[in-house]
């Protein structure tokens, strides 16, 4: 089944670490995005990338890092200069194109900062 | 910039009851618009989407949204709810840019359906 994948649903992490989230497309989708999600302040954009080895920071980069090295993978990665990483992460796929912003979710990361 | 504004947290409902979410965005431009459902714990699923043509959109579930210009809104709608549409529920607009295409999101709105 053609999807996006997310993993792991669950993530610990001590104060100081970085630690990468994994999100994986086989829609052969050229866009790609990582939301942030706090209760009661909907989803922000962290980054997205329209093509392989291009991305742009969104509304809120800082603390963050992403590679785009392959179509299908768009890993985050949230360093210790993230102040407050606790929060639940999603990742996003769409076709991309001028008019194209229909995304296509993940089930989402849940970090834990501990 | 656009924004997106859900003026309902909470929205509690009872089963079979008709049921309005309400949308207003600001963008300078036509805008893409959108409705997310969310399950606790889980990703964004799709309702509806409007891109132009006919202001009233059909979506799954029996949702439908219409689009207002003069109003800046896009309303969500269902005649009767279902116990199972208990969820959280995003509006978003899409924005076209040189760097690339993006979603804003409201803030969401949570609804409860009472037996």
């Amino acid at each position: 089944d053609g999807g996006i994948t997310q993993s792991p649903k669950y993530l610990f992490r001590k104060e100081g670490q970085n630690v990468t989230l994994s999100c994986e497309q086989n829609l052969n989708h050229d866009a790609m995005y990582w939301y942030r999600q706090d209760p009661g302040q909907g989803l922000r954009l962290i980054y997205y990338s329209q093509i392989v080895n291009d991305f742009q920071k969104g509304d809120i980069a800082e603390g963050y890092s992403v590679s785009r090295e392959k179509k299908e993978s768009f890993p985050l990665t949230v360093t210790s200069a993230q102040k407050n990483p606790t929060a639940f992460y999603l990742c996003a796929s769409s076709l991309g194109g001028y008019e194209d912003t229909e995304a296509f979710f993940g089930q989402g990361t849940r970090l834990t900062v501990v | 910039a656009q924004s997106v504004t859900q003026p309902d947290i909470h929205i509690t409902v009872s089963e079979g009851a008709s049921l309005e979410l309400r949308c207003n965005y600001s963008y300078g431009a036509t805008p893409y618009l959108f409705w997310y459902v969310q399950s606790p714990g889980q990703g964004l699923q799709l309702l509806l989407k409007y891109f132009s043509g006919d202001t009233l959109v059909q979506g799954i579930k029996g949702f439908e949204a219409e689009f207002k210009r003069s109003q800046s809104s896009f309303n969500l709608r269902k005649p009767s709810v279902h116990w199972s549409d208990a969820a959280e529920y995003f509006c978003a607009v899409g924005v076209h840019k040189a760097a690339g295409n993006k979603l804003t999101f409201g803030g969401g709105t949570r609804v409860l359906v009472k037996p």
